[in-house]
């Protein structure tokens, strides 16, 4: 157990739907990362958050987006869904830098 | 292009038969690189951190290095436990923040 935890496990909505996916960092981390794991893809940074602000972008979509609250969990906002979504998404927090960035279980999403 | 690939795709051992993995990286500012674990269906799990050329890391049969091209990751006596998809990232430094960049991964089964 990475002491990162992830809401929802699974997730099945429908084509042009919007979901939120949340974070809760390890206890002390300040920052989050967001990452997307598809078969075609592999794991692909989407977003980085530090201590409440924006600190680096990947290869994000624009119908995505993120945010990082004051008590530091973090929740990544997927909209006008599309089946190519469907992925597995994960978080991981670190204290700071990302030099041992620990990853939470995932979310599963479909999109049908 | 930040550009990261890992030979074998898929690599089959039998028990106590050592052998390495690789990583090879183009990339342009490069912060560090990254070795992870991960298992089936759950999230990465982080193995090593090496900044510079000549950095070498280890952790119980593992042993990572780092040259100005590529990683290796060494597996002296594998046992069963260790079969998993190991994979390498890249932190390579840009104008806003950082990019990450993960290669495909090395499926890694090792036989009693």
């Amino acid at each position: 157990d990475s002491g990162v935890t992830q809401t929802p496990k699974h997730l099945i909505t429908a084509t042009g739907q919007r979901v939120t996916l949340r974070c809760s960092p390890r206890s002390g981390d300040l920052s989050v990362y967001w990452y997307q794991q598809s078969l075609d893809q592999g794991l692909q940074f989407l977003i980085q958050y530090y201590n409440g602000e924006e600190r680096a972008k990947g290869n994000i979509l624009e119908r995505f987006s993120a945010q990082q609250f004051p008590d530091l969990h973090s929740e990544l906002n997927l909209s006008s869904l599309e089946l190519g979504d469907s992925a597995l998404y994960f978080c991981a927090s670190s204290v700071a830098g990302p030099d041992e960035q620990y990853f939470g279980p995932g979310t599963r999403l479909t999109v049908t | 292009e930040d550009q990261v690939t890992q030979s074998p795709e898929a690599l089959r051992l039998q028990e106590g038969e050592s052998s390495s993995l690789n990583c090879s990286y183009t990339v342009s500012g490069l912060r560090g690189l990254f070795w992870y674990r991960q298992d089936p269906g759950k999230g990465p799990e982080f193995l090593f951190t090496l900044y510079s050329a000549g950095e070498e890391k280890e952790k119980e049969r593992l042993k990572a290095t780092l040259t100005k091209k590529e990683s290796f990751l060494h597996i002296t006596a594998p046992k069963p436990e260790d079969s998993a998809t190991y994979l390498c990232a890249v932190q390579a430094l840009r104008n806003y923040g950082q990019n990450f960049v993960f290669g495909p991964g090395t499926r890694l089964s090792v036989l009693p």
